[in-house]
């Protein structure tokens, strides 16, 4: 039972580039979140599925897009990564009660 | 003021004390308090999680909710090196898939 898992661990892109950072739960959890964490800030919801088939904006959504792919995968696409996206992201996932279980992390640098 | 509220620390006891984490909340309509613990350049793990007043514990931690007064505490007993990390608490609301994080206290057990 892995958990959450994420894929890369670290990237480094330039300025305009594009990737999807990947995001697996082995759970069974019907809810996925992606958070990004900088320092001072504490973490960030970016998106969220509430369940397979749906998407909400969190609190920073602009740049990114996601895709809950099934109910265990739920993909961040950067479409044209900035210096501003520079940032750890986490990904969690919940069943249904309240408390989250999270992925690694992936530490992404634009640059 | 923000929703949930963590003096960021650092919190420094000796090897053996007890450290007392604090978060203070705004929104009485919070229901659900969880700690998270996350260790440098790792995800947050969820540590305890309590829905009533009251204490619960968990071998050396306590989570001492405050519903009146608005404050969730966690206390660890028999502090250890292994301990150092960064606690978040984290709120919900019931039925919201969305929880409120405080930006995390930093503890420092040192030996």
């Amino acid at each position: 039972n892995a958990g959450v898992t994420q894929t890369p661990k670290f990237q480094v892109l330039k300025t305009g580039q594009s990737m999807t950072l990947q995001c697996a739960q082995d759970m069974n959890h019907n809810s996925m979140y992606w958070y990004r964490q900088d320092p001072g800030m504490g973490l960030r919801l970016i998106y969220y599925s509430a369940s397979e088939g749906t998407t909400d904006k969190g609190e920073v959504p602009n740049g990114y897009n996601v895709s809950r792919l099934n109910k265990r995968e739920f993909s961040l696409r950067l479409e044209s990564a900035a210096p501003s996206q520079t940032s750890v992201y986490f990904c969690a996932s919940r069943d249904t009660h309240y408390e989250q279980y999270f992925g690694p992390g992936t530490r992404l640098t634009v640059t | 003021q923000k929703e949930v509220e963590q003096n960021s620390g650092p919190l420094s006891v000796p090897e053996g004390a007890i450290a007392s984490l604090n978060c203070t909340y705004s929104n009485s309509a919070f229901q659900y308090f969880m700690w998270y613990r996350q260790y440098s350049r790792k995800g947050p793990e969820l540590l305890m999680y309590t829905y009533s007043s009251g204490n619960k514990e968990d071998g050396r931690f306590t989570a001492q909710l405050n519903k009146a007064s608005q404050y969730v505490s966690l206390l660890i007993r028999d502090s250890q090196p292994s301990d150092s990390a960064t606690y978040l608490c984290a709120v919900n609301t019931g039925g919201s898939y969305i929880p409120t994080f405080g930006r995390g206290t930093s503890l420092i057990v040192h030996p």
